[in-house]
């Protein structure tokens, strides 16, 4: 399995731009989430999926961002309008719940926002 | 979720084997403790998880007493490769059942 793909790995846009990030997760895995990563806040969860059903958004820092999963093997994450402190690594992660086993979480290499 | 209390940085040398200790004062009857390690540029990679006693994977073990308020990440003959951030976490059970919550993580430094 290739692991969680994200796309793009970069991208600097310009403030009021709407930005999609996009995620593929790992096969099979039935959790998703996206998280968002700067030196000021550490790792923060910003939502989480299972079997395609948004679970907990509470993480959503504004209206402004979105996400979607319109199937088992695909997410986006939508910021509309971006702005500079939107600036971050977003960080997409897959994991499955097997009974009677533990597994941890897949997260993709990331995609670094910049916002000017 | 337990809330978790960790050094915020360690350094240590090539060869020497590094202990990291995690605090979950609060941790709840079915809570699992999971470690992540985090390169730079890097998501964060799953290292080990255990729920007591003693587990031992090809990457590291992970110690956990009977009272399971505390727990040891144990890193043998580290190498400057082994340079990162590690995170431990408390609260996920079956790997899914509820978003993970990352503290600030221990910044591990090896030196030649």
């Amino acid at each position: 399995d290739a692991g969680v793909i994200q796309s793009p790995r970069h991208e600097v846009t310009e403030m009021g731009q709407e930005v999609t990030l996009r995620c593929k997760p790992i096969s099979g895995h039935d959790y998703l989430f996206w998280y968002r990563q700067t030196m000021m806040r550490g790792l923060e969860l910003l939502i989480y999926f299972n079997n395609n059903v948004p679970i907990d958004d509470s993480g959503m820092p504004e209206d402004r961002f979105s996400a979607k999963m319109p199937n088992a093997s695909f997410s986006t994450l939508k910021i509309q309008p971006s702005e500079p402190r939107d600036s971050a690594v977003y960080f997409c992660a897959s994991s499955h719940a097997g009974q009677g086993a533990h597994y941890g979480y897949t997260f993709g290499s990331g995609t670094r926002l910049t916002v000017v | 979720l337990a809330k978790t209390t960790q050094p915020i940085s360690m350094d240590s040398y090539e060869g020497q084997e590094v202990n990291i200790t995690c605090s979950h004062n609060n941790i709840a009857t079915n809570d699992y403790i999971t470690w992540y390690q985090q390169f730079p540029s890097q998501g964060p990679r799953f290292i080990i998880q255990g729920y007591k006693t003693k587990v031992t994977n090809e990457v590291a073990s992970l110690f956990i007493p009977a009272d399971r308020k505390s727990s040891t990440l144990s890193l043998p003959r580290v190498s400057l490769s082994d340079t990162a951030v590690y995170y431990c976490l408390v609260g996920v059970k079956g790997g899914g059942a509820d978003g993970l919550t990352f503290g600030k993580g221990t910044h591990l430094i090896i030196q030649p």
